[in-house]
Formats: structure tokens, sequence, C-alpha cells
């Protein structure tokens, strides 16, 4: 079984609904984060989660928002989803406690991806 | 944040080794640099790190230059299975705001040929 879940896949939605992608883990780890992946743009950084109850903003936050309903459960809302939201989006994972050493960072986990269209 | 240039695409024959180089000139003494790829239709996935000594695992290699300004992913011996786009990120960010989140660029797509 895959350590990093993502629900739905494939989601197509119009625009003004209200959407949740649902991001669960595994691994014990206590930080989560999400991310968009938009073609020629990488991966930008959304909302992440150091444990159940530190929440911070990323670099793109506005029209987002995020629920940490435990340490295994990460979820990104968007509540009045609008076209250029459209993009593919990936949860992942990180553990403070076994990464590189305190200076050199730990490895994220992502999970399959979440593509969604705003039509 | 310390920005990181990489060249937007690669070719590679299969079984040849591969060099995905990576230019961070404006990289501080105390920035790691780290590899992710990332599979078609997957999400990225943690390649290899370092800081100053060249490093070797069982995925790949990384050599890093004496001055730090460049760094090259070396594939020994690229399978179809290595297509991918490979990102080389420098941590930790500069920003105030976050203290572990991995910034990454556009990448190098890799193509391997049989």
């Amino acid at each position: 079984d895959a350590d990093v879940t993502q629900t739905p896949r494939n989601r197509i939605t119009k625009t003004g609904k209200r959407i949740m992608l649902e991001c669960s883990q595994t691994k014990g780890h206590d930080r989560m984060y999400w991310y968009r992946q938009d073609p020629g743009l990488g991966l930008r950084l959304i909302y992440y989660s150091f444990d159940v109850k530190d929440i911070n903003k990323g670099e793109i936050s506005d029209g987002y928002s995020v629920s940490r309903q435990a340490q295994a459960k990460f979820s990104l809302s968007l509540e009045s989803a609008i076209p250029n939201q459209t993009a593919l989006y990936f949860c992942a994972t990180s553990d403070k406690g076994t990464g590189f050493g305190l200076a050199g960072g730990s490895e994220q986990f992502f999970g399959p991806g979440t593509r969604l269209t705003v039509l | 944040d310390a920005k990181t240039t990489q060249p937007n695409s690669m070719e590679s024959n299969e079984e040849e080794p591969v060099h995905l180089p990576c230019n961070h000139s404006t990289i501080s003494g105390t920035d790691y640099i780290h590899w992710y790829r990332q599979l078609p239709s997957q999400g990225p996935e943690y390649v290899i790190h370092g800081l100053t000594s060249n490093v070797n695992n069982r995925m790949a290699s990384l050599a890093i230059a004496e001055d730090r300004k460049s760094s090259t992913l070396i594939l020994h011996r690229a399978t179809l299975r290595d297509a991918a786009v490979y990102y080389c990120i420098l941590w930790p960010p500069r920003r105030s705001y976050n203290t572990d989140k991995l910034i990454f660029g556009t990448g190098t797509r890799l193509q391997v040929f049989p």
C-alpha cells in the first residue's frame, strides 16, 4: 500500500464550486505539505503543517484553505473554485526527527497527485 | 531565495552515463543541494543531497564543484525508467516565513532512448 495517498485522483468541477482534496499518510510523519504544479512553473507550495496545531501559508495560499484533522490527514479546500486553479496537486510529508541532520533538511515523500480541472 | 539554473532538457541512450548539471552561483556556505526527480504521472521523489563533498547512493552520484557554485547529478548507467524531470534544489530556503519547504524550479527533462 502507498505511504501517501490522495483522493480523488482526478476531478472536474465548475467555477464557484467548493472542492476538497484529501491526503492521508501512513508514514507517521509530523510534517505535511500541499503543492500545485502547473506546466512550465515547477511545483509551488500552497500550505504546510508541522503538526496538528501548526499550519502555515506557502507561496500561493490565496484562494485555498487547509485542515489538519489528525497527524495522518491534511486536506486542501478550494472554497470557490476558479479556472486558474486548474492544476496538478501534490501532497507531501516529511519527518523532522529522521531528516538529514538539523541543517540539512529532510526527505519529502510525495503522493501520486490529484489532477483538478475547473471549467 | 538562492536560484538554481538547469538546462530544460537532455537526452541519453540507455546504459550510457548521464551528467545533469546545475548552476547555483549565489549559494551560501550553509546551503545544501538536494536533487529530486519526477517520473511521468508521479509525484517527485528524493534522489540525493550533499553539502560540500561528493556523495554516492544506490540511485546516483552527486559531484559538487570546489567553489560550490555548481553541481552535477550523475546517473552511471541510464535506464528507460530514469526518464524523468530532475530538480536541483537548494535548502534551506531564505524567506523568513518558512523553514522546511522545497523550492522547485522547472528542472531538466531527461529523455532516455533504447
